[in-house]
C-alpha cells in the first residue's frame, strides 16, 4: 500500500494519559501535515513538517501537543495530559512539496476518544 | 474565522443528473483550491484542483470553476453515480501560508436511484 498510512485507527484513553498518532507518508513524499477534525466539522490545519523541521505549528494548541518528523521513521503527533476536548479525528496528509502547488493525499486518520 | 464556506451542508440529487457544489471564501491571498470527497471512517480523497490563474478545471466527470471577482469556486459531477454519495469538502491554500490547507464544513451528497 503506497499510500498515507496511519496508526492506530482507533485509540482510547483515560483523561490525564498520554496519545501517540503515527503518520507513515506516501513513498516520494517529503512534506507531512496533521489535521484535526471535531464531529460536524471540517479539517483544521494543525502543523506542517518536513524531515527533522516544523515548518508551520500555527494550529498547533500552546500546551500538550507537540509534533515531529524524525529523519528515520514515522511523523509522531503526541497529545499530553489529554482531557475529554481532545476526543476528534486526527488526519495527516502528505505531499511532494509544499510551498508550491501540489495535492495533499490523506490517510484514513485516527479516532481517539477520551474517556 | 472561517476564510473557506460551504453554505449548503446537504444536497440531494437523482443519479445520472448534475450535481453542482458551492464554495465560497474570503481570504484573496488564496492561490490553490482542491476538492476532496470523503467516506465514512475513511479519509478525505483527493478529485481535482485548481490554481488561480485558470477558471476552469476538467477531469473526467468533474469540473471545478473558478470565480475570482466573487471569489466563488464550484464542483460539478456529471453524471452523477451512487456512489458519488459521500461529503465533499472544499480547500483552500494561500500564497501567504506554506502547505496549509484551510477547509470548509462539507457538504453531504446523496445520489439517489
Amino acid at each position: 500500500n503506497a499510500g498515507v498510512m496511519q496508526n492506530p485507527r482507533h485509540l482510547v484513553r483515560r483523561r490525564g494519559q498520554e496519545a501517540r498518532l503515527r503518520c507513515s507518508p506516501m513513498k516520494g513524499h517529503s512534506h507531512v501535515y496533521w489535521y484535526r477534525q471535531l464531529p460536524e466539522e471540517g479539517l483544521k490545519f494543525m502543523v506542517y513538517l518536513q524531515k527533522e523541521n516544523i515548518i508551520d505549528e500555527s494550529g498547533m494548541p500552546k500546551e500538550r501537543f507537540s509534533a515531529e518528523f524524525p529523519k528515520e521513521g514515522p511523523s509522531i503527533l503526541r497529545i499530553q495530559q489529554v482531557v475529554r476536548g481532545d476526543s476528534a479525528a486526527y488526519f495527516c496528509a502528505s505531499s511532494r512539496q509544499g510551498e508550491e502547488n501540489q495535492p495533499q493525499h490523506f490517510g484514513d486518520g485516527t479516532r481517539l476518544s477520551i474517556l | 474565522d472561517q476564510q473557506v464556506k460551504q453554505n449548503s451542508p446537504s444536497l440531494s440529487v437523482q443519479e445520472g443528473r448534475i450535481s453542482i457544489l458551492n464554495c465560497d471564501y474570503t481570504n484573496s491571498m488564496f492561490d490553490y483550491f482542491l476538492w476532496y470527497k470523503k467516506y465514512p471512517a475513511e479519509g478525505p480523497t483527493f478529485l481535482i484542483s485548481i490554481s488561480s490563474i485558470k477558471d476552469k478545471n476538467e477531469d473526467g466527470r468533474f469540473t471545478v470553476f473558478l470565480n475570482k471577482s466573487a471569489k466563488h469556486l464550484s464542483l460539478h459531477i456529471v453524471p452523477s453515480q451512487p456512489g458519488d454519495s459521500a461529503v465533499y469538502f472544499c480547500a483552500a491554500k494561500g500564497t501567504d501560508s506554506w502547505g496549509k490547507l484551510q477547509f470548509g464544513a462539507g457538504t453531504q451528497v446523496v445520489v439517489t436511484p
